[in-house]
């Protein structure tokens, strides 16, 4: 069946630094892929998308590239800042009525 | 514009007691889902609502749970009786139908089973 690994948390980083979360997948199919971002306390959000290949989903600085040939889907984020701490999560789409199959979460923590 | 409302955030309950979670999702959103988040994993689909028709209904415990989208558009999860297992956080999610892909996602009901 579908799934999605994605590295363990937590990441733990200085503020300005460059943040990678590794996620890799697999799918029956053409996945739309997707980050979403867990703040404390609140609800996931949709931090950014890619429905084909080679597409690049970006947002709020972080961007992520569908990547078919290495079925994976990493986020990247140039400077971080104490505001991203929060955990991510990275999931796919097969469904057309848009069911999700997520990652376990990443936790990354930003120190200043 | 106001985002999925989830009450309570919070629920403690001794096992083999029944418990009620209520989602309110976004104005005009058809799509309605309900998923369950185990501590430290990713989000797992229970149930989907397309309007008042629960359309993908296979993840969810039927012996125990149970759901409802009468006008379709408020919507109700119930556990009963609640296991030591069912502790975790429920999710509630809307989208438009436009674009199925992106769901909004409500805060949560963090449910604890003693």
């Amino acid at each position: 069946g579908d799934s999605v690994t994605q590295m363990e948390g937590p990441v733990t980083l200085s503020e300005e630094a460059f943040l990678t979360i590794n996620c890799t997948y697999t799918a029956t199919g053409y996945p739309s892929l997707f980050w979403y971002v867990q703040y404390p306390g609140e609800g996931l959000q949709l931090l950014l998308k890619a429905t084909k290949a080679d597409d690049k989903g970006s947002n709020k600085g972080f961007e992520a590239t569908y990547r078919k040939e290495t079925t994976s889907f990493h986020l990247e984020k140039g400077s971080v800042q104490v505001s991203d701490s929060a955990v991510y999560f990275c999931a796919l789409s097969t469904d057309s009525w848009g069911k999700l199959q997520f990652g376990a979460g990443t936790q990354v923590v930003v120190t200043p | 514009e106001a985002g999925v409302v989830q009450s309570p955030r919070y629920k403690i309950i001794e096992k083999k007691q029944p418990v009620a979670f209520w989602c309110n999702p976004i104005s005009g959103h058809n799509t309605l889902y309900w998923y369950l988040q185990n501590l430290g994993q990713g989000p797992e689909l229970l149930i989907r609502y397309e309007n008042e028709e629960a359309v993908d209904d296979s993840q969810l415990p039927k012996d125990r749970f149970s759901a409802e989208r009468l006008k379709g558009v408020d919507s109700t999860l119930k556990i009963q009786p609640a296991e030591l297992g069912d502790s975790a956080v429920y999710l509630c999610a809307s989208s438009p139908g436009t674009d199925t892909d992106t769901q909004y996602f409500g805060p949560g009901t963090r449910l604890t089973v003693l």
